[in-house]
């Protein structure tokens, strides 16, 4: 079945650090991807997402780009905040899917 | 707009009770789904609905009961609880299928089986 694997958390970083968190995929066909992240207490929010290849999804200074030839999404900051501090889920579905596959998540901590 | 609301935020049970939790939504969204989220393991999908009087199953039915009779509300009920039930459990929806439409979260029960 489809799956969604992410790197292991957590990550620490000191604010305006370069962030990647690293998401591959396995599915048939050609699914869509997104980044949702959740901050302490709180449910997801959609962060970004993309629905086909080479797609660049992007919000809040994340960034993350659909591609087919390495089944990766991988979202990237150029200078991370504190407020940035939050557990980062990759998930895609398929067409026509009635649920989103999750990763595990990925703890990350922005040190001030 | 409230969006997705869910109630409680937190609960401990014995083993063997039952509870429901509910989830309420004021976006008339046709898609409803129920995540739980454990250490380690993302979510997964236990029940969803694609509108009023509809519902199918998911990834880890077993132990849940749902049912749609109105559009805003989808409660899950825990029929005879278990501590491997113990979780965060996430209520979302949305206007359409996931593959096509953003899925709004509410902010979660997180419920204890002693």
């Amino acid at each position: 079945g489809d799956s969604v694997t992410q790197m292991e958390g957590p990550v620490t970083l000191s604010e305006e650090a370069f962030l990647t968190i690293n998401c591959t995929y396995t599915a048939t066909g050609y699914p869509s991807l997104f980044w949702y992240v959740q901050y302490p207490g709180e449910g997801l929010q959609l962060l970004l997402k993309a629905t086909k290849a080479d797609d660049k999804g992007s919000n809040k200074g994340f960034e993350a780009t659909y591609r087919k030839e390495t089944t990766s999404f991988h979202l990237e900051k150029g200078s991370v905040q504190v407020s940035d501090s939050a557990v980062y889920f990759c998930a895609l579905t398929q067409g026509g899917s009635e649920k989103l596959v999750f990763g595990k998540g990925t703890k990350l901590t922005v040190n001030p | 707009n409230a969006g997705v609301t869910q109630t409680p935020k937190f609960q401990v049970l014995k083993t063997g009770q039952s509870m429901t939790l509910q989830c309420a939504q004021d976006m008339n969204h046709e898609y409803m789904s129920w995540y739980r989220q454990d250490p380690g393991m993302g979510l997964r999908l236990i029940h969803y609905s694609v509108g009023a009087g509809i519902t199918d199953q998911g990834e880890v039915p077993n132990g849940y009961n749902v049912s749609r009779s109105t559009t805003e509300d989808f409660p899950l009920r825990l029929l005879s609880a278990a501590p491997s039930q113990t979780s965060v459990y996430f209520c979302a929806s949305s206007s359409a299928s996931p593959s096509t439409d953003t899925q709004y979260f509410g902010p979660g029960t997180r419920l204890t089986v002693l």
